[in-house]
């Protein structure tokens, strides 16, 4: 069974551009989380998702990000204009809805560098 | 508002010897606690967890964590360390309805010596 799947793995590109990420949660799972991952603040949960409806978005950084999950199976992260502080490696993890596991399952990451 | 604090940022172990993460909570309620792996490059692997019932849990890779209420901790161990476990370990609680919102300590880097 194939896991979460995130696109592109990594992306350079230079201030001001948009940047979108992409993640493709585990078919069945109802949730689905935005993390971001620096040496600085560790892991921060961005945003998450339970049945495509955005529940919390209090770790979304500035009105430059946004979120979107348009079906169960697709999500997207945007940042635009991208700055260089906004470099990092960004997760994607889904979960089955709270009353089972809780256990999230993460994707390989994106690494974003913005010059 | 929950949080987690993992007070050592980084340890060195050898080969063999035995192994203390230590991962301290704050909930106000009971809390659903985790422990995930990173292995460089990688997203975060599920090592174990904690819901309810016995506090001492098991987990994959030889790793299990103890639950103690009272001093609000639940630490990682494991008797015998390989080269293989270096990596970067990741205390986590989770709450929250309407979905599950898991927050992540800062994590401690393990690093393995022969």
């Amino acid at each position: 069974d194939a896991g979460v799947i995130q696109s592109p793995r990594h992306e350079v590109t230079e201030m001001g551009q948009e940047v979108t990420l992409r993640c493709k949660p585990i078919s069945g799972h109802n949730s689905l989380f935005w993390y971001r991952q620096t040496m600085m603040r560790g892991l921060e949960l961005l945003i998450y998702f339970n049945n495509n409806v955005p529940i919390d978005d209090s770790g979304m950084p500035e009105d430059r990000f946004s979120a979107k999950m348009p079906n169960a199976s697709f999500s997207t992260l945007k940042i635009q204009p991208s700055e260089p502080r906004d470099s990092a490696v960004y997760f994607c993890a889904s979960s089955l809805e709270l009353g089972n596991t809780g256990e999230l399952f993460f994707g390989e990451g994106s690494r974003l560098t913005v010059l | 508002a929950q949080s987690v604090t993992q007070p050592d940022i980084h340890i060195t172990v050898s080969e063999g010897a035995s192994l203390e993460l230590r991962c301290n909570y704050s909930y106000g309620a009971t809390p659903y606690l985790f422990w995930y792996v990173q292995s460089p490059g990688q997203g975060l692997q599920l090592l174990l967890k904690y819901f309810s019932g016995d506090t001492l849990v098991q987990g994959i890779k030889g790793f299990e964590a103890e639950f103690k209420r009272s001093q609000s901790s639940f630490n990682l161990r494991k008797p015998s360390v390989h080269w293989s476990d270096a990596a970067e370990y990741f205390c986590a609680v989770g709450a929250g309805t309407g979905g599950f919102k898991t927050i992540f300590g800062a994590g401690t880097r393990l690093f393995v010596k022969a």
